[in-house]
This record gives C-alpha cells, structure tokens and sequence, in this order.
C-alpha cells in the first residue's frame, strides 16, 4: 500500500500562478522526497528534505515539513507551461525502499 | 547527474512470449537496484529490490516466477517478463540509489517502458 497519500489528485493552473501539493504519510521518516514525472518518462528528483528540517527552496520550488501532523507541501511558484507533469512525494521505509504517494497531475495552462 | 539508462523505451509482443528489459547505471555503480510498475495516472509499486550478486527480493504480491530479476554486474540489471499476458501490460521503471547499499537518498530512474502484450 501507498506510505503517501496526495492531495490534490490533479490541479489546473493558469501560467504565472504557484501550485501547491500536499502529502500527508503514516509512519516516522527520517526524510521526504518530492518527484516529477513527465507524462511517459521516468522520474526526476526534485528535492529532499530531512527531518529536522522545516523548510527547503530549489530555484522556483518551496517544500515543507511538518512532521508532527505527517505532512509535507510541495510549492510552486510562478508557474510555467514546462511544470506540466505528475509530482510525487516519496518516503524511504524499511530497507531503505522509496514508497511513492498517489501523485498530483499538474496541468499549466499557457 | 547520475545517468540511468533503460532498454527498450517500448515493447509489443504476443501473449506467452517473454521480455526482457535491461537498465543500467551508466556512470555509477549500483549494487542495489529498484524495479517499479506504473499503471496509467496511477502511481508507482515497487515490485522488486535486485540486489548485485544475490537473489533479488520480492514485495508482496508479485510473482518471483513470473518477473525473473537478474543483478549481473555492478552496471545492469534485468527484468523478464515470462509468459507474457496482456495483464503484464504496463509501464516498467527501474532506479538506482547512487551510493553504498540501498540507501534513503535520492533515486534515480530509468525512462521506463512500456510493454504491451496483445
């Protein structure tokens, strides 16, 4: 079963607006990952956070941990028409295995 | 960046019939390899853990038999996909940890592929 679970399932934004994801998960981590998958391609790493961080910025992304409530929210600001993909929390569980969230479909309208 | 490379992207084949698909690290050495399957707009399940030089290990669910892994060096994995049914059709991606043991760091894929079985 899936460690995350994603909210929303899909967002449709105009270009130039932030996109905001959410990813609640059950059990203690001692990171969390975000992905992104372009439609029929392979993921790619976005950004990691550690546990005792609360807050991490990539260029135009803003992630947060809230590990008191098993949260994390994806942020992206400025959108564009490239930022069109599926985004993916993950968590590592036993044997260090990423567990992926049910992901957020992300359509940037230009 | 560490390079995942995987082959082929796409595949059609005839039921009964098998599949093998290939992913190596091209400038990394993996000893720990992840293999997922994605159905449409859906996420990825982790099948199975190929491990360099040992069995691989199976989640819960999928059949050994029917998915054979084989870790044959430090640079490449491969899945088999035996007796394929149109069930098997699905997008297949493998990863790669890039650094000792499995490691919960940062993953990197495989640009998947896609099998289709008629």
């Amino acid at each position: 079963s899936q460690q995350g679970e994603e909210d929303p399932q899909a967002l449709s934004i105009q270009e130039g607006e932030n996109a905001t994801m959410n990813c609640s998960y059950k059990t203690s981590i001692n990171n969390l990952q975000w992905y992104r998958q372009n439609s029929g391609r392979g993921l790619v790493h976005l950004i990691l956070i550690r546990s005792n961080e609360r807050e991490k910025h990539s260029g135009r992304l803003r992630v947060t941990l809230d590990t008191s409530k098993k949260s994390s929210s994806l942020l992206i600001t400025a959108s564009r028409a490239a930022d069109t993909a599926s985004y993916f929390c993950a968590t590592p569980g036993a044997g260090n295995k990423l567990t992926f969230g049910g992901g957020t479909r992300v359509l940037v309208k230009p | 960046g560490a390079v995942v490379s995987q082959h082929p992207s796409w595949v059609i084949c005839k039921s009964g019939t098998s599949v093998k698909i290939e992913c190596r690290s091209l400038d990394f050495q993996a000893t720990t390899m992840f293999w997922y399957r994605q159905f449409p707009k859906q996420s990825l399940m982790l099948m199975a853990t190929s491990n360099e030089g040992s069995k691989a290990t199976y989640e819960q669910g999928v059949e050994k038999d029917k998915f054979l892994i084989n870790h044959a060096s430090l640079t490449l994995s491969t899945l088999t996909v035996t007796s394929a049914h149109p069930e098997d059709s699905s997008f297949y991606i493998c990863s790669a940890p890039r650094g000792l043991g499995a490691g919960a760091g940062e993953l990197f894929f495989g640009e998947g592929s896609r099998l289709t079985v008629l």
